[in-house]
């Protein structure tokens, strides 16, 4: 069984400040990992992944995440929040398996101050 | 291309009342889904499907029914809806029928679903 858990339901950044959203999984079997961005009433944007290939991925809108096996981490950050970054995010994993089955994390919401 | 379409957006039952909520792509992909999202829970996947006329359970399936005639659509039927069942609902898409976790699946932009 998978399983990611997402620190922080809520983090509030002020305009201009690093962005760290927290991600940790759980899998038995080498996972694939997704960060997803959920603009308000829209459907979710995939954002960047990592399939098993470099493990500092880069995303769309400036953001990245890095993969560390050892703390069973994929971070997602931003060096400088923009107005625009004020979205919901979530973390998903997948086993690789049928149905490509998207395990996600609650979410996390950012609120980007001026 | 519209990508992923769902419709209704928005929709009030009443328990005991039956609904089917549409979802379409016109990207000629193989694998689509169907979601829930509560708050705190993220998504919940309840259905899934690798081709037209083959659907599979996913994390969430009671009270659910799906089936896939076509390639493009992919349509999910709440037979006697509960309360339990208020969520937003969202399909989702991908290119290969494997479904292989290296496709980006794209998402429509929900139906949000109350039942009283």
């Amino acid at each position: 069984a998978q399983s990611v858990t997402q620190l922080g339901s809520h983090v509030s950044v002020s305009e201009g400040a690093l962005v760290l959203l927290r991600c940790n999984y759980s899998s038995s079997v080498p996972p694939y990992l997704f960060w997803y961005v959920q603009y308000p009433n829209q459907g979710l944007q995939l954002l960047l992944k990592y399939t098993s290939a470099a493990t500092l991925v880069k995303g769309i809108n400036g953001f990245e995440a890095e993969f560390k096996k050892s703390e069973t981490s994929f971070h997602l950050t931003k060096p400088s929040a923009h107005m625009s970054d004020a979205a919901e995010y979530f973390c998903a994993v997948s086993d690789g398996g049928a149905g490509n089955m998207l395990t996600f994390g609650g979410g996390t919401r950012l609120m980007v101050k001026p | 291309n519209a990508g992923v379409t769902q419709t209704p957006k928005f929709q009030v039952l009443k328990t005991g009342q039956s609904m089917t909520l549409q979802c379409a792509q016109d990207m000629n992909h193989e694998y689509m889904s169907w979601y829930r999202q509560d708050p705190g829970m993220g998504l919940r996947l309840i259905h899934y499907s690798v081709g037209a006329g083959i659907t599979d359970q996913g994390e969430v399936p009671n009270g659910y029914n799906v089936s896939r005639s076509t390639t493009e659509d992919f349509p999910l039927r709440l037979l006697s809806a509960a309360p339990s069942q208020t969520s937003v609902y969202f399909c989702a898409s991908s290119y290969s029928r494997s479904g292989s976790p290296t496709d980006t699946q794209y998402f429509g932009p929900g139906t949000r679903l109350t039942v009283l």
